[in-house]
């Protein structure tokens, strides 16, 4: 059974970059039926897709997000991983990686990432 | 930027009856549409993609149709662990989650 588990700080300070890493078990990466990605929720609020790439590193960014977002994927860990630069507190959020092909169908349990100094 | 409506808010309801959710889109997406639950303090779980499949292990109370910028989620008889959020989603423009609906208990 395919599993996902978010990892990274927990707390991030203001202008810094905020960086999570996706680890996924019961099946490779390494598939090109599959795209993987980043989907965020602000507390009490709704869901909001980050971006998402492929097992050869092709990247698709949300546009409001693209010029402070960078991923890749690490194949031989079977990971992928998001790096958001200059966070501002409105960036605090759960974070959640997910696997999609017609859908984002398996996710991983999130994160929750706070912007604070 | 494709941008996706719910409607309405919240839908206040009781067990056993039948919940119509709509969600709009301000382009087409075709049939490229999805629709996931949310539970208070859970992961969004995947309920029914390409507009009219249900995920696997969804039950068949759970529907979807709809074609281009109008869509509906029914839920033919709510049970009780229907309670919670829906959100479309499309993915023939990058990926875009509406806003959401709350099913409530009336």
């Amino acid at each position: 059974q395919l599993q996902l588990q978010e990892s990274g700080p927990g707390l991030v300070k203001p202008s810094e970059t905020l960086s999570l890493t996706c680890t996924v078990s019961g099946g490779p990466i390494r598939n090109s039926f599959y795209y993987w990605g980043w989907i965020r929720q602000p507390p009490g609020k709704g869901l909001e897709w980050i971006g998402s790439l492929d097992s050869s590193g092709s990247t698709y960014k949300n546009p409001s997000l693209e010029s402070r977002v960078t991923m890749s994927v690490d194949t031989s860990k079977n990971q992928f991983s998001l790096m958001l630069s200059s966070v501002t507190a409105a960036d605090t959020a759960v974070f959640y990686c997910a696997r999609s092909r017609d859908a984002f169908d398996t996710w991983g349990q999130g994160t929750m990432v706070t912007v604070s100094s | 930027e494709i941008v996706l409506t719910q409607s309405p808010a919240t839908l206040s309801l009781s067990p056993g009856e039948r919940a119509t959710l709509s969600c709009r889109a301000s382009q087409s997406v075709r049939s490229y549409l999805a629709w996931y639950q949310q539970k208070p303090g859970q992961v969004p779980r995947l309920l029914i993609y390409d507009t009219s499949n249900r995920a696997t292990g969804i039950p068949a109370r759970f529907s979807g149709s709809g074609s281009g910028t109008d869509f509906t989620l029914t839920i033919s008889s709510l049970e009780p662990e229907d309670f919670a959020v829906y959100y479309c989603q499309q993915r023939i423009n990058g990926n875009t989650f509406g806003p959401g609906t709350k099913v409530d208990i009336k």
